[in-house]
């Protein structure tokens, strides 16, 4: 357990459907991040939420809408995908920092493992 | 933009020593983390250098080599349940604590 947790674990939709991925950390951390895995890729960075500003947007299609209510909770909202965005999709949170030369440790949610049909 | 390079499968018996290698772009560079996932689980962290040198958490250890745009990462003592992909990220400028992963090097221990 990381203290991120993640619903629902797995997903199964249609193209034309709309569903949200949920993200929520118990530790007091000030920054979000939404991640997609897929086979044989490296873990591509999709969003970022510092102190609930986005901070962060890598060219992301606008099909996936993310949503940052508090510091402890990160939504992603999905409508009309592709059968190329099945993947696991991996929210991580980390402290949040004001200078960009140091690192801030991250730690993920089990991810929601997401098929489009 | 950044990329990091490492191999993508590792094989070794339990016991033995394995070292990772990662190479990484140095433009807007400032260090290099490791993250451990086993299958089905989410990453964790391992480790992170932010200067040369090899730094040391019980059976793991990383290196890191600005000058060579290299870390590695080595494993000691190889147990069955370090079977797992282990992926190295560099932290780049620009906005905080932000992570360039590479693909992963799957490395299965074997008895």
């Amino acid at each position: 357990e990381t203290g991120v947790t993640q619903t629902p674990r797995h997903l199964v939709m249609g193209m034309t459907n709309k569903k949200s991925l949920k993200c929520e950390q118990h530790l007091g951390h000030n920054a979000m991040y939404w991640y997609k895995q897929s086979a044989k890729k490296p873990l591509e960075l999709m969003f970022v939420y510092n102190f609930k500003e986005q901070t962060e947007n890598n060219s992301v299609p606008s099909r996936f809408s993310p949503e940052c209510p508090n510091s402890s909770h990160l939504f992603l909202h999905l409508h009309t995908l592709q059968p190329e965005d099945s993947a696991l999709y991996l929210c991580a949170s980390s402290q949040g920092l004001t200078s960009g030369s140091s690192l801030d440790t991250q730690y993920f949610g089990p991810g929601t493992r997401l098929t489009v049909l | 933009g950044q990329s990091l390079e490492q191999p993508s499968e590792v094989t070794a018996v339990e016991g033995a020593i394995v070292q990772i290698n990662c190479t990484y772009q140095t433009s807007g560079f400032y260090g290099l983390s490791w993250y451990q996932q086993h299958d089905g689980g989410a990453p964790t962290f391992l480790s992170y250098n932010a200067l040369d040198g090899l730094e040391e958490t019980g059976r793991f250890s990383s290196f890191l080599s600005r000058s060579d745009s290299y870390g590695y990462l080595l494993l000691q003592e190889l147990q069955m349940k370090d079977s797992a992909s282990y992926f190295c990220a560099g932290g780049y400028g620009g906005s905080q604590g932000n992570l360039i992963f590479g693909k992963g090097t799957k490395l299965s221990v074997k008895p």
